[in-house]
């Protein structure tokens, strides 16, 4: 059983506001990811670690930011969310090739 | 371009085998996944091939022919719980991750 936390699990929030979507993993991985889904389309790479103070974009554009502080904590924040950032946001991590994802966090913002 | 083609609905019987393609064309080759993801859940790791040929687990199997960009995802003793979407996903770079649009499969009884 992975053990990958995301919080909130859904949120709804007006245009303009700052968001942080939080996600932990207890298992010590150094990769860590993050996804965007929209309703029965393919997951997107938005960023990735692979270790402290390591952070890259994946290949979709955002304009969402990360950071990798701490080994187990991978935030991404919103600076001024806008109705086109409404999503899932699904974070993972990974030792090897297998990547485990955390439950999501389903945005709308309105 | 990154493409990742498979089909977008199957369906199949109870107790049945059912064959999931998937045809990708990548910059890069470093590994091809097969991912579980039930409606509004998280996706769940299923097999990974590197080399050429069959990798069984249980039920599910996965082949890949790198020369031809194809794989496919094999699931035998259907049973109730799989219906799900099906995702293959390729990682042209050691960095990267690219996933397909899924294939959602409803077993029928």
């Amino acid at each position: 059983e992975a053990d990958i936390y995301q919080t909130p699990r859904y949120l709804v929030i007006g245009t303009g506001k700052k968001i942080t979507l939080e996600c932990s993993q207890t298992m010590g991985h150094d990769k860590m990811y993050w996804y965007q889904q929209d309703p029965g389309m393919e997951l997107h790479l938005i960023h990735y670690s692979y270790g402290v103070n390591s952070t890259e974009k994946g290949d979709l554009s955002s304009e969402s930011t990360v950071s990798r502080i701490r080994t187990e904590h991978f935030p991404l924040t919103l600076e001024s969310a806008r109705p086109s950032h409404t999503s899932q946001y699904l974070c993972a991590s990974s030792s090897g090739y297998e990547q485990y994802f955390g439950p999501g966090t389903r945005l709308t913002v309105t | 371009g990154q493409n990742i083609d498979q089909p977008t609905e199957m369906t199949a019987t109870e107790g049945a085998i059912v064959q999931i393609n998937c045809t990708y064309q990548t910059s890069g080759f470093n590994g091809l996944f097969w991912y579980q993801q039930h409606a509004g859940e998280a996706p769940t790791f299923l097999s990974y091939n590197v080399l050429d040929g069959l990798e069984e687990k249980g039920r599910f199997s996965s082949f890949l022919s790198r020369s031809k960009g194809y794989s496919y995802l094999l699931l035998k003793e259907l049973q109730m719980k799989d219906s799900a979407s099906y995702l293959c996903a390729v990682r042209p770079a050691a960095k990267d991750m690219r996933f397909g649009a899924g294939t959602r499969l409803t077993v029928k009884p």
